[in-house]
């Protein structure tokens, strides 16, 4: 099945500071990617999504990167605010079948 | 659009005792619904992929008959937790998908059990 692995698993950076997130997949045969931002106790939250046909995609302070070939594709967020806090979850998915990545602890400090 | 409700939002039981949990789409019609489990500071794992009117399909390690899937219409599937222990005690969420032909899941605000 489906291996997704992500780093860092803690990340801390200042206010204004950029933040890069990493994932790599096992299975070409993955052709969805989101990310998710889950606070405390909350659902997982859709932030930003590519498809396999694609190599980048921007939704503001968002965007996202897509290697097909090397099978690896990463979350980078400008400016970051402390509002940004939370962990980060990659996914990858053949179909409707999501598989997670390990999550990210992000801790943007004042 | 595309809400998906849980319910209960937590609940706490005994030992040995059955719980069920309930997964509704709330502005859809769902074939297939997902339930995944997150235990403390860890990803959300697939537990189960359920079927609406067809059994479930479990994922490797996941006893079927610990965790009974029905997805008896098209916006609702229930988790039952039989013969709960402490080690069930965890995150339990559902999600809905390919509203639409898209690839997005919706998931529910999820489920804390905690059993004791």
């Amino acid at each position: 099945g489906e291996n997704v692995e992500q780093h860092p698993s803690t990340l801390s950076v200042q206010e204004g500071d950029s933040a890069v997130i990493k994932c790599t997949y096992s299975d070409s045969a993955s052709n969805y990617f989101p990310w998710y931002k889950q606070e405390l106790g909350k659902r997982p939250q859709l932030i930003i999504d590519i498809r396999s046909n694609v190599g980048e995609k921007k939704d503001q302070r968002i965007a996202v990167t897509l290697n097909k070939t090397a099978k690896h594709f990463s979350l980078h967020i400008t400016e970051t605010q402390p509002e940004d806090s939370a962990v980060y979850f990659c996914a990858a998915s053949i179909g409707d079948k999501l598989t997670f990545g390990t999550g990210t602890q992000l801790k943007v400090e004042l | 659009g595309a809400v998906v409700s849980q319910h209960p939002s937590w609940v706490i039981c005994k030992s040995g005792t059955s719980v069920k949990i309930e997964c509704r789409s709330l502005d859809f019609q769902a074939t297939t619904m997902f339930w995944y489990r997150q235990f403390p500071k860890q990803s959300l794992m697939l537990m189960a992929t359920s079927n609406e009117g067809s059994k479930a399909t479990y994922e490797q390690g996941v006893e079927k008959d610990k965790f009974l899937i029905n997805h008896a219409s098209l916006t609702l599937s229930t988790l039952t937790v039989t013969s709960a222990h402490p080690e069930d005690s965890s995150f339990y969420i559902c999600s809905a998908g390919s509203v639409g032909g898209s690839y997005e899941q919706y998931f529910g605000p999820g489920t804390r059990l905690t059993v004791t």
